[in-house]
């Protein structure tokens, strides 16, 4: 059964500083990764995905995500804080082929960007 | 495009009592998905519907419902409401529903059982 599980439900940053958040799935089938970002009294909001292809996937407002197999992970990264990235991040792997649209979810990482 | 609408946005019902919630998906959009956004739980998959059928369920009772008319819009319903049932529902829509689709998610219905 697919899983996923994110080290860390609050990481904060500074402004300008790298951020990492760390994602890792179980899979027995190749996963499809997602990460998606919830503002508040918001939707998700998709920030990137990983299908097939490239490990090294690119996604909007400067974030970026490396799916690494061998260590069942898909961490997700910025080079530069800002303060408008505080929000809770959340990392999910879609079941199967024709699973019918599931995606399970992490239990998400808050993150905090201090001035 | 205009994006995926839900209504409504905050019901407060009491215990015992039904509710019906809403979703419209993208235009063109033909997969439905709903989820349940919760403190303790995080976000579950209730279901999954396709061109009127449901291809896919969570793992919850059967209080919850749903379905999906000829225009891809969806309706969620929970009867015999309890205090847990207080949560956020997400309804998100892709084009196929397929692994690999991205599923666009609406704001949001914000139920609170009292």
């Amino acid at each position: 059964a697919q899983s996923v599980t994110q080290l860390g439900s609050h990481v904060s940053v500074s402004e300008g500083a790298l951020v990492l958040l760390r994602c890792n799935y179980s899979s027995s089938v190749p996963p499809y990764l997602f990460w998606y970002v919830q503002y508040p009294n918001q939707g998700l909001q998709l920030l990137l995905k990983y299908t097939t292809g490239a490990t090294l996937v690119k996604g909007i407002n400067g974030f970026e995500a490396e799916f690494k197999k061998s260590e069942t992970s898909f961490h997700l990264t910025k080079p530069s804080a800002h303060m408008s990235d505080a929000a809770e991040y959340f990392c999910a792997v879609s079941v199967g082929y024709n699973q019918g649209g599931k995606l399970i979810f992490g239990q998400g990482t808050e993150l905090s960007v201090k001035p | 495009k205009a994006g995926v609408t839900q209504t409504p946005r905050y019901l407060i019902k009491t215990r015992g009592q039904q509710v019906t919630l809403s979703c419209s998906p993208i235009s063109g959009h033909r997969s439905v998905s709903w989820y349940q956004q919760t403190p303790g739980q995080g976000l579950q998959f209730l279901f999954e519907y396709f061109s009127e059928t449901q291809r896919n369920k969570g793992n919850f009772p059967g209080r919850f419902s749903g379905r999906q008319f000829s225009n891809s819009r969806s309706e969620m319903n929970v009867s015999t409401l309890e205090l847990g049932d207080s949560a956020l529902y997400l309804c998100a829509s892709s084009q196929s529903g397929s692994s690999t689709d991205t599923q666009y998610f609406g704001p949001g219905t914000r139920l609170t059982v009292l």
